[in-house]
């Protein structure tokens, strides 16, 4: 199983400010990593897949970057309801799996 | 739009069966080249991917739960269904079906959710 390691596990800024969230994989994971966002009592959203693309609706100020087992989520100027979980989750190999998420909170 | 809404029992004994339904509204199940997920997530943690079932009936499941899950779908009444068997509180959780981000492909994102049902286990 492929293991997805996230860091840190919780990220104090400020609305504004730039957030840099890592997901690290066990093994390769070619470009197959999607990022989430899940508010509480909420479904996750997705957020990026295939490393670096945008889903539907997604603000720009989301990015994404990375390959093979190092991966990055970059939010580029904080807005107040970006604070929330992030996870990470690879399709490169069954089964599929999940980090163990970033907690982004307001500093 | 396409909608995805589980149901199902809120409460489930140890060792019984754990049964969830996935609705799909808004679009159709067969022939849609999905292959349609269920996620769990227990308490205060993080996503579990247990399984996953293509429009035509093929299957992928976690390994971890592999000997316990069975996924079904039932294209015409537009669901797709989860049973868990021999279940502990270790399957307390909050149960999400989706629907992946990519046709065909087995392995992919999940780009829509349902809005999750809660099941705990407990006598």
């Amino acid at each position: 199983e492929i293991v997805l390691t996230q860091s840190p596990a919780t990220l104090s800024l400020s609305p504004g400010e730039r957030a840099t969230l890592s997901c690290r994989a066990s093994q390769t994971v070619y470009t197959y990593l999607a990022w989430y966002q899940q508010k509480p009592g909420q479904a996750p959203r997705l957020l990026i897949y295939e490393a670096s693309h945008r889903a539907t609706g997604i603000p720009v100020r989301f990015s994404g970057s990375g390959s093979g087992t190092d991966f990055t989520l970059t939010i580029s100027s904080l807005e107040p309801e970006d604070f929330a979980v992030y996870y990470c989750q690879q399709r490169s190999d069954w089964p599929l799996s999940f980090g163990q998420g970033t907690k982004l909170e307001i500093k | 739009q396409l909608h995805l809404q589980e149901s199902g029992p809120g409460l489930v004994k140890p060792s019984e069966t754990l049964s969830l339904t996935c609705t799909v509204s808004g679009g159709s199940i067969s022939r849609s080249r999905y292959y349609w997920g269920w996620i769990r997530q227990p308490p205060g943690k993080g996503l579990e991917w247990v399984g996953s079932i293509y429009d035509s009936g093929s299957t992928y499941y976690n390994p971890s739960l592999r000997s316990r899950v069975t996924i079904s779908v039932d294209t015409s009444k537009n669901q797709f269904s989860l049973e868990l068997s021999s279940v502990t509180t270790a399957d307390t959780a909050v149960y999400y079906c989706a629907r992946p981000h990519q046709i065909i492909a087995a392995r992919s994102a999940f780009e829509i959710w349902g809005q999750g049902t809660v099941v705990t286990v407990s006598s």
